[in-house]
């Protein structure tokens, strides 16, 4: 079946820094999505990606959608203490059968204030 | 605030019980997936249903079974259950489509004792 290598598997990061982690696929997807998840709590939504070589923001976070549809990264940019978390990538294919997400195993980041 | 509403919260259970797990998705979102998640691990698809009809199936065990109701709402029920079926337990919604996303409840966690 599909899987999503999701790299690094955590980080441990000065507070300012700059953060980059990515996801690849051995197939393609027609939409990636990335999610934060906080401890106990459920993935919260971050950024939605519908097209090969978008490139879209919501605040200091910016993610790409692959050209080749089989990868997409996240960028954090001057990170701060409440960007502690869980960070997945997530792929989808709607239509058909195969409409179920597929997860990265989540890059887990610590930010030292 | 995703929309996606999920009780109980939490459920403190015996070993060999059974219990139901229940979901209302976001407004006008006609599929509902289950995942699994366990300590220090990622998401689990276990099932998903859209506009009342199975659609695909993950790694769900034979014990567990879920439906979809007419008014779109979701149920997961456990049965039989064991230590190891303790988990936090997401339902997410999605509306399918070409922009498709998928927004997740706060989960149900599930101590098994």
């Amino acid at each position: 079946g599909q899987q999503l290598n999701q790299s690094p598997q955590s980080m441990f990061i000065q507070e300012g820094e700059d953060v980059s982690m990515n996801c690849t696929s051995s197939s393609i997807f027609n939409t990636w999505l990335w999610y934060k998840q906080d401890p106990g709590e459920g993935p919260v939504l971050l950024i939605a990606l519908y097209k090969a070589g978008e490139l879209t923001s919501n605040g200091r976070l910016t993610a790409q959608f692959g050209i080749t549809r089989k990868d997409s990264f996240l960028n954090i940019s001057a990170s701060i203490p409440s960007d502690v978390g869980i960070y997945f990538c997530a792929g989808l294919n709607y239509g058909g059968s195969q409409g179920n997400l597929i997860f990265g195993k989540g890059t887990k980041l610590s930010v030292k204030p | 605030d995703s929309g996606v509403t999920q009780t109980p919260k939490h459920l403190i259970t015996a070993t060999g019980q059974r219990v139901t797990l229940r979901c209302s998705p976001r407004s006008g979102d006609l599929s509902v997936y289950w995942y699994q998640q366990s300590l220090d691990q990622g998401l689990q698809f276990l099932i998903q249903y859209y506009n009342g009809e199975e659609r695909a199936k993950g790694n769900i065990l034979e014990r567990f079974s879920a439906q979809q109701f007419p008014d779109l709402h979701s149920e997961l029920n456990l049965s039989s259950l064991e230590l190891g079926d303790s988990a936090l337990y997401f339902c997410a919604s999605s509306v399918e489509g070409e922009r498709n996303t998928i927004y997740f409840g706060e989960g149900s966690w599930l101590t098994v004792v």
